[in-house]
């Protein structure tokens, strides 16, 4: 079993659609947690950081850990075509990241 | 700031040559990784380092080496190439881990062996 399984989509959303990015950990040890975001050829950006369970937001973006499911998700809201780009859950091990494999979207304007 | 600065962008190997892909990060970050990035299979790590002179394998380290001499730079051997190494590589430094550590990561190798 993988770590960190994430659906690879892709995901066609219309803009100003609500999106679910979702990601299943295997570790109940994990404590922190991140989205990157990486737009095609480039490299991974970090888009949001979780410490534990709970709700982060920022601005137009939630992240969102059920650690009693091992369970993370990313939430955007009002989506544009900007937001057009591979998703990547992680989270932190011991001295390492771990990723799940990236979901694409698609926002169609 | 340069952030993390690979090289090359794109290289083209024949099977059996071996090459180093270099890394350099400019912000004084102890942690240094690579990982590989292929279709389906997200970013797998290779090898990091937790400081100088401190390396440790990651997922799939087989066919590669590194070492770490100063904060700064991080080098991937690769021995001798094969077709399987074809893929994207990424270098990522972070100031440690744990709350707020963020990996930055730099903008890829693209790496073709014929």
């Amino acid at each position: 079993q993988k770590e960190v399984e994430q659906d690879p989509g892709p995901l066609s959303v219309p803009e100003g659609a609500i999106v679910s990015l979702n990601c299943t950990y295997s570790n109940s040890a994990f404590q922190y947690f991140m989205w990157y975001r990486q737009y095609s050829r480039k490299g991974p950006e970090l888009l949001m950081y979780t410490y534990s369970s709970g709700n982060k937001e920022d601005g137009r973006f939630t992240a969102q850990v059920d650690k009693s499911s091992k369970y993370i998700s990313l939430f955007i809201r009002d989506s544009q075509p900007s937001d057009s780009a591979t998703y990547l859950c992680a989270v932190e091990g011991t001295y390492k990241y771990i990723f799940g494999t990236g979901t694409r979207l698609k926002v169609l304007a | 700031n340069a952030g993390v600065t690979q090289t090359p962008k794109f290289q083209v190997l024949k099977t059996g040559q071996s090459m180093t892909l270099q890394c350099a990060q400019d912000m004084n970050h102890e942690y240094m990784s690579w990982y590989r990035q292929d279709p389906g299979m997200g970013l797998r790590l290779i090898h990091y380092s937790v400081g100088a002179g401190i390396t440790d394998q990651g997922e799939v380290p087989n066919g590669y080496n590194v070492s770490r001499s100063t904060t700064e730079d991080f080098p991937l051997r690769l021995l001798s190439a094969a077709p399987s190494q074809t893929s994207v590589y990424f270098c990522a430094s972070s100031y440690g881990t744990g709350e707020n550590t963020e990996a930055f990561f730099g903008q890829g190798t693209r790496l073709t062996v014929v």
